[in-house]
């Protein structure tokens, strides 16, 4: 099984700080995919990288898939408190559909 | 447009007694996926279907649990017999195929008393 570490495991700012979580791993995907979960939901897909050095950018996020396709940033400009929630890393494994998933950031935006 | 519809969402049990988790995945689509999300070990793969046929069930934590997916649009999660360690949100996700990102159901909140 592929692992993927995410970092931090909890971060709480201001409203309008900027911030990075990384999600990092020793092994290659074919993929990376970004969920954001909201207290008594599942996790919403927020975007898939799949080439190396890709970058893609969702209003206040730039979402980057690292060159040898090992690890993943979000980075969140300007944060506002609606950012509040468990930010997960998958990484879907090169052989399949298996989704390898983070353990999560929390982050929480503080008004 | 109705999403993974998962039942029932919150289910409080007493150790011993069978459990059954439902799901109806995205009409069309034919990957699905069980979740077990606990604090301590994250989201993990519990077993997950492509086309009704199981594929990967090296998750499935031992023999007390077990799944089905008779037809396209329903699948059940059964633990039997409950332990108090069950306890967890168990979320089930479809996929368009198994390529395709993976929408999820709201959960169902397990407690094992």
């Amino acid at each position: 099984t592929q692992l993927l570490e995410q970092s931090p495991q909890f971060l709480s700012i201001q409203e309008g700080e900027n911030l990075t979580v990384y999600c990092n791993s020793s092994s290659v995907f074919s993929s990376l995919q970004w969920y954001r979960q909201e207290p008594g939901e599942g996790p919403v897909l927020l975007v898939t990288v799949v080439t190396g050095g890709e970058v893609k950018k969702l209003k206040r996020l730039t979402f980057q898939f690292g060159d040898a396709r090992k690890d993943s940033s979000l980075h969140i400009t300007a944060a506002q408190t609606g950012d509040t929630g468990l930010y997960l890393c998958a990484g879907a494994e090169t052989s399949g559909s298996r989704l390898t998933f983070g353990e999560g950031t929390q982050l929480t935006v503080n008004p | 447009d109705a999403g993974v519809i998962q039942s029932p969402r919150h289910e409080v049990t007493e150790m011993g007694q069978e459990v059954t988790l439902r799901c109806k995945p995205i009409s069309g689509h034919n990957s699905l996926f069980w979740y077990r999300q606990t604090m301590m070990r994250g989201l993990e793969l519990l077993i997950y279907f492509n086309n009704n046929v199981p594929i990967d069930d090296s998750g499935m934590p031992e023999d007390r649990f077990s799944a089905k997916m008779p037809n396209a649009s329903f699948s059940t999660l059964k633990i039997q017999p409950s332990e108090p360690r069950d306890s967890a949100v168990y979320f089930c996700a479809s996929s368009a195929d198994r390529w395709r990102p993976q929408h999820f159901g709201d959960g169902t909140r397990l407690s094992i008393l």
